[in-house]
């Protein structure tokens, strides 16, 4: 199964950008790039997915590499209901039942 | 209420008994999924379900029992809980649309085993 690498942990002051990095090195042509966070006491909720393209969203940008072995995900500005575990995952589109959460990047946003 | 909902929110348990975690989603999903989150860690898949009576193993089934009669019931029994079951349960659900799927996620039960 293709692995993620983060930091595990970042922090940011409020409203400036976040850029939250991911490897992948071992990704394969049918993994999608998935990116979910975990705000405290609470269930994962999706961030934005990509395969090749960057990719905007109103929550954040995910900008992926020429290559595919790292992507990083961009938040513009970040606010204090930023703080959360950012997840990186691949989702195999031939497996895509099956999601894989690593440790994941802790970021906290300083006021 | 529309989305995913799991109950109980909290779960204190004696090693040996048997525990029932439900979880009921409104939206029709085929999908449906049970993770537990160990303290500091991610998320590990215990069991998934394509649609009713259809369900697989993920990263860590031992120790767990799942059954799906109805698309939006996914309910996960511990037969003889033991305390390395500690743990955060979430459940999740999602429509396998290729290039659209995401997973929706309950707010979780926390178990505790003594």
């Amino acid at each position: 199964d293709a692995k993620t690498t983060q930091p595990n942990s970042m922090e940011s002051n409020e409203e400036e950008p976040v850029h939250l990095p991911c490897n992948h090195s071992t990704i394969s042509g049918t993994d999608y790039i998935h990116w979910y966070r975990q705000l405290p006491s609470q269930g994962p909720e999706y961030v934005i997915h990509g395969l090749t393209s960057n990719v905007n969203n109103r929550m954040a940008s995910l900008a992926i590499a020429e290559d595919r072995k790292s992507s990083t995900l961009i938040l513009h500005r970040a606010t204090l209901r930023d703080a959360a575990v950012y997840y990186c995952i691949l989702r195999d589109v031939n497996n895509f039942n099956k999601f894989y959460f690593g440790s994941g990047t802790k970021l906290n946003v300083k006021p | 209420d529309a989305g995913i909902t799991q109950s109980p929110r909290y779960k204190i348990t004696e090693t040996g008994r048997q525990v029932t975690l439900m979880c009921h989603q409104t939206w029709s999903h085929s999908y449906m999924f049970w993770y537990r989150q160990d303290l500091g860690h991610g998320l590990r898949l215990i069991y998934y379900s394509a649609a009713a009576d259809i369900t697989d193993k993920g990263e860590v089934p031992d120790g767990y029992v799942v059954s799906r009669s109805k698309t939006e019931n996914f309910p996960l029994t511990l037969e003889s809980a033991t305390r390395s079951q500690t743990s955060v349960y979430f459940c999740a659900s999602s429509e396998p649309l290729v290039n659209r799927e995401t997973q929706y996620f309950g707010p979780g039960t926390r178990l505790l085993v003594l």
